[in-house]
């Protein structure tokens, strides 16, 4: 099964842009990459999602290079809300059918 | 909708006890994920359902947990005798696809269960 990484935290100032990198090196041809958030006693709520190259919403933007064994979230000018557990996920068949959560980024957003 | 319901948010019991968990999905969902979250082991999959049918079962720790939906508005995750390590906050989410091999089905967590096993 493939193992996915990011960093376990950081830290960052409000007004900053933050960038979270996920590593999925056994990524599937087929697989899509998901981001969630999750707050503290409550359960992780969907941000983004990409297959290849460049997409943005109203919450952030997601970057995944041709290879697609990494994935980078940004968040342009967190707010001290955006202090939350992220989570890369990365669905399916080379999971041997799971889906997989990382251990997620905890990220602390300071005044 | 409301979203995903879960009940109880908290359950406390004694070892040995059985404890039941109870999740309802968000209606026209064909897709139901129990969730285990510690803080050793992260956010871990136990189970899947797609139209009431369990369909991977393999992330269940051990015959000591089951899970059943008996229909489409309803499941349960049941822990029969628990033990101390058993303490967690269980996640039931609901999808309408399984996010797997190409799809984009994004999942909506309920609030969760937090367990303690005393």
């Amino acid at each position: 099964l493939a193992k996915i990484t990011q960093p376990i935290s950081m830290d960052s100032y409000e007004g900053q842009e933050v960038n979270i990198t996920c590593s999925h090196n056994n990524i599937a041809t087929n697989d899509y990459i998901t981001w969630y958030q999750q707050f503290p006693s409550q359960g992780p709520r969907f941000i983004i999602q990409g297959y290849k190259t460049k997409v943005t919403n109203e919450v952030a933007s997601l970057f995944i290079p041709a290879d697609r064994k990494s994935s980078t979230l940004s968040l342009p000018r967190v707010s001290l809300s955006d202090t939350a557990v992220y989570y890369c996920l990365v669905g399916g068949d080379n999971q041997g059918g799971k889906l997989i959560f990382g251990q997620g980024t905890e990220l602390s957003v300071k005044p | 909708d409301a979203g995903v319901i879960q009940s109880p948010r908290h359950e406390v019991t004694e070892m040995g006890q059985e404890v039941t968990l109870r999740c309802k999905p968000i209606s026209g969902h064909d897709y139901l994920f129990w969730y285990r979250q510690t803080m050793m082991r992260g956010l871990e999959l136990l189970i899947y359902f797609n139209n009431n049918v369990p369909i991977d079962d393999s992330g269940m720790p051990e015959d000591r947990f089951s899970a059943k939906m008996p229909n489409a508005s309803f499941s349960t995750l049941k822990i029969q005798p628990s033990e101390p390590r058993d303490s967690a906050v269980y996640f039931c989410a609901s999808s309408l696809g399984p996010g797997l091999g190409g799809t984009t089905d994004t999942q909506y967590f309920g609030p969760g269960t937090r367990l303690t096993v005393l």
